[in-house]
């Protein structure tokens, strides 16, 4: 069964520095998400992606973050200067259509902790 | 603006007991209405959806959940709960133009053998 994958599992990081999250959705799915669950929180909606641009951000997603599809398989999740605020865990989603016509698939998600 | 609401932080059964887990909701208009499970380790995986139709779903490993729009709530529920369900259940809304799911905090299960 195809899935979402997502790397790295866990990343331990220091205030301030950059990290990049990513993830390969499946490979024919075409809406592409960001969520994060920081804990003993709900899940939280960061960003949705198609066509290459973004098409929905929360309030969350402000100018520390950003996301691209560099080469057409990875979706990659920036955050330029991490705070400790940050630390949660980031799940990456996919779907071949808009999610209110089907499910969403995630990943196992990427662990971030800021020191 | 939506919410989702799971009023139960964490519930604790004995393998067989019946589960209802509560779900309510707020959205004026039509809403698409999802159950996802996380098992330790895993990821989010979808149990059951509600887009249309009849309000009574049936999702995957025995659990169903029930649409009343009235009380704008979607329980999940199972007759008789496995130590395998040992999970944390999330309930998650998606209506409107938004292309997002708007998710409750979660309840966590545990089932104890």
């Amino acid at each position: 069964e195809p899935e979402v994958t997502q790397t790295p599992s866990h990343q331990v990081t220091q205030m301030g520095q950059e990290v990049i999250l990513r993830c390969v959705p499946i490979s024919n799915h075409l809406y592409f998400y960001w969520y994060r669950q920081i804990l003993g929180q709900k899940v939280e909606f960061l960003v949705s992606f198609y066509n290459n641009e973004i098409s929905e951000k929360s309030e969350i997603f402000d100018d520390q973050f950003s996301v691209e599809r560099p080469d057409g398989s990875n979706f990659t999740l920036k955050i330029r200067s991490t705070k400790l605020e940050d630390s949660a865990m980031y799940f990456c989603a996919s779907i071949s259509k808009k999610v209110h016509t089907g499910e969403l698939f995630f990943g196992e998600g990427s662990r971030l902790t800021v020191l | 603006a939506q919410s989702v609401s799971q009023h139960n932080h964490h519930v604790i059964l004995s393998e067989a007991a019946s589960l209802e887990l509560g779900c309510n909701y707020s959205y004026g208009g039509t809403v698409n209405l999802f159950w996802y499970v996380q098992y330790p380790g895993q990821h989010l995986q979808l149990l059951l959806k509600y887009f249309s139709g009849d309000p009574l779903v049936k999702g995957i490993k025995g659990f169903e959940a029930e649409f009343i729009k009235s009380k704008f709530s979607f329980n999940l529920r199972k007759p008789s709960v496995q130590w395998s369900d040992t999970a944390e259940y999330f309930c998650a809304v998606n209506g409107g133009s938004q292309g997002n799911l708007i998710f409750g905090k979660g309840t966590k299960l545990s089932v104890k053998p």
